[in-house]
């Protein structure tokens, strides 16, 4: 069936550094992939979404791109701010082969700190 | 607006007990769904309706049943509560149809079984 894998967490960053969230996944046919935020006490939100090879999802200054030659869609940020601190879930949504329709698959969430 | 409504936000059963989770969406969409989220697994699918008068399975449906009352609200039931079942509830409404499109979730509900 369809997965998603996150870097291990958690990670801890100072602000104004450079972020990377690594995300693989393996699935069937050709899925529309996600990262969803979730901040202190919250439900998910979407960050950024791509839907089709080499497009790119872009919001808030973070940036993913779908890589499907190394099934991958990494999320960056270049400058990192305190409010950014929250748990970073990276998804993937599949209809192919009878999959459960319309449902999402999540990675196991990364949780984000940012320091002064 | 007020997008996914979730009841209540937190709950500490006994093992045993039953209750239910009630959501409700106001953006007309077909689809909704409720997940589990543990600590190092993500959010984990329990059950699924796709649209008003269907629901189905998802990962991991055990001990867990729903009704889809109508096209709004779709409501989570733990029958007899096990310390297992601790977890944050999430409820989730998607358009029907279309995989590319945004899920809206609530704002989750913290159950405690002791």
């Amino acid at each position: 069936g369809d997965s998603v894998t996150q870097m291990e967490g958690p990670v801890t960053l100072s602000e104004e550094a450079f972020l990377t969230i690594n995300c693989t996944y393996t699935a069937t046919g050709y899925p529309s992939l996600f990262w969803y935020v979730q901040y202190p006490g919250e439900g998910l939100q979407l960050l950024l979404k791509a839907t089709k090879a080499d497009d790119k999802g872009s919001n808030k200054g973070f940036e993913a791109t779908y890589r499907k030659e190394t099934t991958s869609f990494h999320l960056e940020k270049g400058s990192v701010q305190v409010s950014d601190s929250a748990v970073y879930f990276c998804a993937l949504s599949n209809n192919a082969g009878g999959t459960s329709y319309g449902k999402l698959t999540f990675g196991q969430g990364t949780i984000l700190t940012v320091h002064p | 607006n007020a997008g996914v409504t979730q009841t209540p936000k937190f709950q500490v059963l006994k093992t045993g007990q039953s209750m239910t989770l009630q959501c409700a969406q106001d953006m007309n969409h077909n689809s909704m769904y409720w997940y589990r989220q543990d600590p190092g697994m993500g959010l984990r699918l329990i059950y699924y309706s796709a649209s008003e008068g269907t629901t189905d399975k998802g990962e991991v449906p055990n001990g867990y049943n729903v009704s889809r009352l109508n096209k709004r609200e779709f409501s989570l039931r733990l029958e007899s509560a096990a310390p297992s079942q601790t977890s944050v509830y999430f409820c989730a409404s998607r358009e029907q149809g279309n995989m590319n499109t945004e899920a809206f979730f609530g704002q989750g509900t913290r159950l405690t079984v002791v």
